[in-house]
């Protein structure tokens, strides 16, 4: 079946701008997580989502916000956008998202973003 | 709150040869996972390994093996007869209910 899909892969934006990534799970999972990958600070949790509901948050300013749809597919916006935002964008999806524990989450490719 | 510290950033192996990537983490909780992900270059994440906290038998998978010391907080990967396609991005992670914690990655290169 097929994995799980980001879109797009690459984009450039300027400070300022605001920007939507888009996240499509693998069917049949209802849970989506974000993650923000840098050289120096590793991956970072943004938010979680099931059944269009967050249900977990990092720690991350008001800027970073998401949402799900009924179909699964996830979305995260990031308005205003600073130079620090630059940065390789991760979603995973899991079927229940209590795979936390287990560590079974799928990942994307990833969506990488330059401000400049 | 839970961190995860990864103090290798990049580390260099020859091809068939064994390498140790270390791992410690903080947390209060008696009840967790730890894994390693690799993630290749322009690749997906994929888990390599996990362990159980409670468990005290080291988790191994293939050539990938851990040495889970619960005290110290540490939780080292060791790959044996290290393989070109080993070259990747390392990641050390720990699992509760509410969301995974990564280190900031160990960057292997295996040399033929």
């Amino acid at each position: 079946k097929a994995g799980v899909t980001q879109t797009p892969r690459y984009l450039i934006k300027t400070r300022g701008q605001q920007v939507t990534l888009s996240c499509s799970p693998i069917s049949g999972h209802r849970s989506v997580s974000w993650y923000q990958q840098t050289p120096g600070q590793g991956l970072q949790f943004l938010f979680e989502y099931f059944s269009e509901t967050q249900r977990n948050k990092g720690n991350f300013p008001g800027r970073f916000s998401g949402r799900q749809f009924s179909n699964s597919r996830s979305e995260m916006n990031v308005s205003t956008l600073e130079l620090g935002d630059s940065a390789l964008y991760l979603c995973a999806s899991s079927l229940e998202g209590r795979e936390f524990y287990t560590g079974e989450l799928f990942f994307g490719e990833g969506s990488r973003l330059t401000v400049l | 709150a839970q961190t995860v510290t990864q103090s290798q950033p990049e580390m260099s192996v020859q091809e068939a040869e064994t390498v140790t990537l270390s791992c410690t983490y903080d947390t209060s909780e008696s009840n967790y996972y730890l894994f390693w992900y690799k993630q290749p270059p322009s690749r997906q994440m994929i888990l390599v390994i996990r362990q159980e906290a409670y468990k005290q038998q080291n988790a191994t998978e293939n050539r990938f093996s851990v040495n889970f010391q619960k005290a110290a907080k540490s939780f080292s990967l060791k790959i044996s007869d290290s393989q070109l396609g080993d070259t990747a991005m390392y990641f050390c992670a720990f699992g509760n209910t509410d969301k995974l914690i990564f280190g900031t990655g160990t960057r292997l290169q295996v040399f033929p």
